[in-house]
């Protein structure tokens, strides 16, 4: 069984550009979340989604990202524009259902640097 | 809100040493407990997990066993090996049977020595 992808694996930016995330979930896995993850801190969710709609992004700091997961398959996380303090490892995992304590599995991460 | 805290790193050990990290928990009801394990340039991975109090979660030698009484849940293994090098994090989920979500501690930095 594939297991949650993403890409790209690593981004350097310099501050105020734009950059975006891609994953793609365990097939038939209807819960995405994508998390953030400073050095040193434990992941912080983001957003989560299931399907195609919005279950919880009370932490998405809502002035700079953005997220979709438009055909409730794969998603996209975007910041626009990056602070310095963006830099982190944005990791997305996906669930089989958000209302059963399912295991989430998680992919690689992008690891985004802010210049 | 919930909250998890855990033993700060790093943790050096010798091959065939006795590994504890210490976890515990704050909430608001009945979570259950995980315990997540990233190797190096690698995602996360669900290590182990208890769902109740008593319960014990084990894999591959870890074992952590749901303490409600402490609000606990320390991973222990009695001889680590160089593979196990890697970040634990301690982490809980609590939805009230709606929304199960994963709060995570900051992690814990293990190495291990040949």
């Amino acid at each position: 069984e594939a297991g949650v992808a993403q890409s790209p694996r690593y981004k350097i930016i310099e501050k105020r550009q734009s950059v975006a995330f891609w994953c793609n979930p365990i097939s038939g896995h209807a819960t995405l979340y994508w998390y953030q993850q400073i050095l040193g801190q434990g992941p912080k969710l983001l957003i989560q989604f299931q399907n195609n709609g919005v279950v919880d992004d009370s932490q998405l700091p809502k002035d700079r990202f953005s997220a979709e997961r438009l055909k409730g398959v794969d998603s996209t996380l975007k910041i626009q524009p990056a602070k310095l303090e963006d830099s982190a490892v944005y990791l997305c995992a996906s669930s089989l259902d958000y209302r059963t304590n399912n295991e989430q599995f998680f992919g690689p991460g992008t690891r985004l640097t802010v210049l | 809100g919930n909250s998890v805290t855990q033993m700060e790193g790093p943790v050096t050990l010798s091959e065939e040493a006795f590994l504890t990290i210490n976890c515990t928990y704050t909430a608001t009801g009945y979570p259950s407990l995980f315990w997540y394990v990233q190797y190096p340039g690698e995602g996360l991975q669900l290590l182990l997990k208890a769902t109740k109090a008593d319960d014990k979660g084990s894999n591959k030698g870890f074992e952590a066993t749901y303490r409600k009484e402490t609000t606990s849940f320390h991973l222990e293994k009695g001889s680590v090996q160089v593979s196990d090098s890697a970040v634990y994090f301690c982490a809980l989920s609590e939805g009230g049977g709606s929304n199960y979500k994963l709060t995570f501690g900051k992690g814990t930095l293990l190495t291990v020595n040949p």
